[in-house]
């Protein structure tokens, strides 16, 4: 089984500050992670994706994330937050031959 | 509009009533997928389409619960005799044939009172 921990569900960044947000996983084979923000009211948009390629992944709106799989992990990473960044960030892992997403429960991030 | 599309965007309806959510998907994805989304928490996997047949429904959770795809274009997701616990966000994604990124609507928020 897999499954995504993503853990303090509310984070508050300072504007300019680094913004960090965790994700481990479990899974039982390599897998496909992915990173995932949503807007008030709105889908998800894909922030972007590890598919055993490069392992430091550079996604939409400055953010990034590596996997490590010593640490199980796929932490995103963004050097400079901006007001525009508040917004629901998610983590979800899948792997070859199984399409459906599990996501972990989610980040809440605001930006002061 | 190239992208998933869903109706309605908000549904109210009483308990026990029948619902029916629409998904359009991207034009050529093969796969479609619902998830459902409860306050506070991430997307929970229901149901995996690929073409018109149902690949993995092991995420409905109970046999109130069905989804269709005729055509292996748009789908609905029928709910019967609605409860208030089934109030949520239920998501569709899609995506093309041999990836893994999906693609998703912005959802239709069903409020069961």
């Amino acid at each position: 089984a897999q499954s995504v921990t993503q853990l303090g569900s509310h984070v508050s960044v300072s504007e300019g500050a680094l913004v960090l947000l965790r994700c481990n996983y479990s899974s039982s084979v390599p897998p496909y992670l992915f990173w995932y923000v949503q807007y008030p009211n709105q889908g998800l948009q894909l922030l972007l994706k590890y598919t055993s390629a490069a392992t430091l992944v550079k996604g939409i709106n400055g953010f990034e994330a590596e996997f490590k799989k010593s640490e199980t992990s796929f932490h995103l990473t963004k050097p400079s937050a901006h007001m525009s960044d508040a917004a629901e960030y998610f983590c979800a892992v899948s792997y070859y031959g199984n399409n459906r997403l599990a996501f972990g429960k989610g980040n809440l991030v605001v930006v002061i | 509009g190239a992208g998933v599309s869903q109706t309605p965007s908000n549904k109210v309806t009483e308990k026990g009533k029948y619902v029916e959510l629409r998904c359009d998907p991207i034009s050529g994805h093969t796969a479609l997928y619902w998830y459902r989304q409860s306050l506070g928490q991430g997307p929970e996997f229901l149901i995996y389409f690929q073409g018109t047949g149902a690949a993995d429904d092991s995420g409905l959770p109970n046999d109130r619960f069905f989804a269709v795809r005729p055509e292996g274009s748009v789908s609905t997701l029928k709910i019967q005799r609605t409860e208030r616990g089934d109030s949520a966000m239920y998501l569709c994604a899609s995506s093309p044939r041999g990836t893994s990124e999906a693609f998703f609507g912005q959802g239709t928020r069903l409020t069961v009172v």
